[in-house]
């Protein structure tokens, strides 16, 4: 069974730019997750995706958006990046009521 | 709102030996996960271990155990005969069971360990 699969791996993009990252969960989990991972503020959840619905969102400001497609695939998007944007995404899924999230290897921006 | 804390920024062990990595939580919740996830330089954050509150017995996956003390709200990992491959940065995390935090995981600041050869 395929794992967590994030495009791309690494990405450089300059202030003001945009960017978009992807994530294909395991095949039946519907739930998808996205968490930033920096070196100051750890790890921290940004969104929730379910049935193409975004049900949870964190404390990020209105740059951070996301979707999930039919086949639970999902994306996000941060457009006017900002230096502070350089972080580690990270995209996990679940299958519905499970406790368990299973993390892909995660897309590393850099902003310069 | 939940938190969890771990105190050992690094830690370091030699193979074979035992290690044990803190952590501690707070939260209002009766019911509630807990975990231990991986993060070995690949970044792959990998599952290791998982608690759940309402489990007095303590969770064991081969090598790795957990010390669930409910009261103290504290979950500790050991790590026996301990392994080259064991060398990450481990994440101890909560998901609480109802209300504002039942959809996301809270996580510690992590605590690297190194297995010396």
């Amino acid at each position: 069974k395929a794992g967590v699969t994030q495009t791309p791996r690494y990405l450089i993009k300059t202030r003001g730019q945009q960017v978009t990252l992807s994530c294909s969960p395991i095949s039946g989990h519907r739930s998808v997750s996205w968490y930033q991972q920096t070196p100051g503020q750890g790890l921290q959840f940004l969104f929730e995706y379910f049935s193409e619905t975004q049900r949870n969102k964190g404390n990020f400001p209105g740059r951070f958006s996301g979707r999930q497609f039919s086949n639970s695939r999902s994306e996000m998007n941060v457009s006017t990046l900002e230096l502070g944007d350089s972080a580690l995404y990270l995209c996990a899924s679940s299958t519905t009521g499970a406790n368990v999230l299973t993390f892909g290897a995660g897309s590393r921006l850099t902003v310069l | 709102a939940q938190t969890v804390t771990q105190s050992q920024p690094e830690m370091s062990v030699q193979e074979a030996e035992t290690v044990t990595l803190s952590c501690t939580y707070d939260t209002s919740e009766n019911n509630y996960y807990l975990f231990w996830y991986k993060q070995p330089p690949s970044r792959q954050m990998i599952l290791v271990i998982r608690q759940e509150a309402y489990k007095q017995q303590n969770a064991t996956e081969n090598r790795f155990s957990v010390n669930f003390q409910k009261a103290a709200k504290s979950f500790s990992l050991k790590i026996s005969d301990s392994q080259l491959g064991d060398t990450a940065m481990y994440f101890c995390a909560f998901k609480g069971d109802s209300g504002g935090s039942n959809y996301k995981l809270t996580f510690g600041k992590g605590t690297l360990l190194t297995v010396n050869p």
